[in-house]
């Protein structure tokens, strides 16, 4: 399967700093990335849709003032955490779309995880 | 897949038995669905999908079921070894958007 990277796997930073987190696909272009949250033994939620070229697009409640996101190339999105609180400190994960055409059809349209930030804020 | 609750379900297997993994999910729009396995600390790892069009499909001891009709999707996964122990979350996609089951945990004993 496809690889996506993330940088760095674990931060723990002082409360009121930023914090960037990278995610990259490294053996495939995306053009659309996502940036989810996990909590102790609960599922995934979803936070931003992050488009290359264009704006993401943020879950109901997530603040985008807060959670910067930048899909500055097919390969990258970033997340930065502003002026984090200890409340933010979760599992930060990022997925990258691998979409791919055949004979002008959809062959592959899966989406493949990084390995995940721990965010600590103290 | 529906995310209700904060406590993982768990199935217990013994090493060499058959598991099989449930999940329900709600959007009846929904045409694409994946399972993934999620290891403590890690990040979900793509296990196998399946399209609306199909009712099973299988990959290398592992097997997905879809019956759209009572919107549920279960995944088998044949002779389970010690090393399938984790969390497995399905997944719906009307779109382009995932939203994620709940999750189940699985652990495998020898």
């Amino acid at each position: 399967g496809a690889v996506v990277s993330q940088h760095p796997s674990w931060v723990i930073c002082k409360s009121g700093t930023s914090v960037k987190i990278e995610c990259r696909s490294l053996d495939f272009q995306a053009t659309t990335m996502f940036w989810y949250r996990q909590f102790p033994k609960q599922s995934l939620m979803l936070m931003a849709t992050s488009n290359e070229g264009s704006k993401a697009t943020y879950e109901q409640g997530v603040e985008k003032d807060k959670f910067l996101i930048n899909h500055a190339s097919l390969t990258l999105s970033t997340l930065t955490v502003t002026s984090a609180h200890p409340e933010d400190s979760s599992f930060y994960i990022c997925s990258a779309r691998d979409q791919r055409l055949a004979g002008g059809m959809i062959s592959t349209d899966t989406q493949y995880f990084g390995p995940g930030t721990r965010l600590t804020v103290l | 897949g529906e995310s209700v609750g904060l406590h993982l379900p768990t199935l217990s297997v013994q090493e060499g038995d058959n598991s099989i993994i449930n999940c329900a999910y709600s959007n009846s729009a929904s045409d694409y669905f994946i399972w993934y396995k999620q290891e403590s600390g890690k990040g979900p790892q793509f296990i196998i999908d399946i399209r609306s069009n199909m009712d099973k499909r299988q990959g290398q001891r592992v097997t997905v079921l879809l019956n759209k009709t009572v919107k549920h999707l279960s995944l088998q996964i044949a002779a389970t070894q010690p090393g399938d122990s984790a969390v497995y979350f399905c997944a719906d996609s009307a779109g382009v958007a995932l939203n994620f089951g709940k999750g189940t945990s699985l652990l495998v004993t020898p």
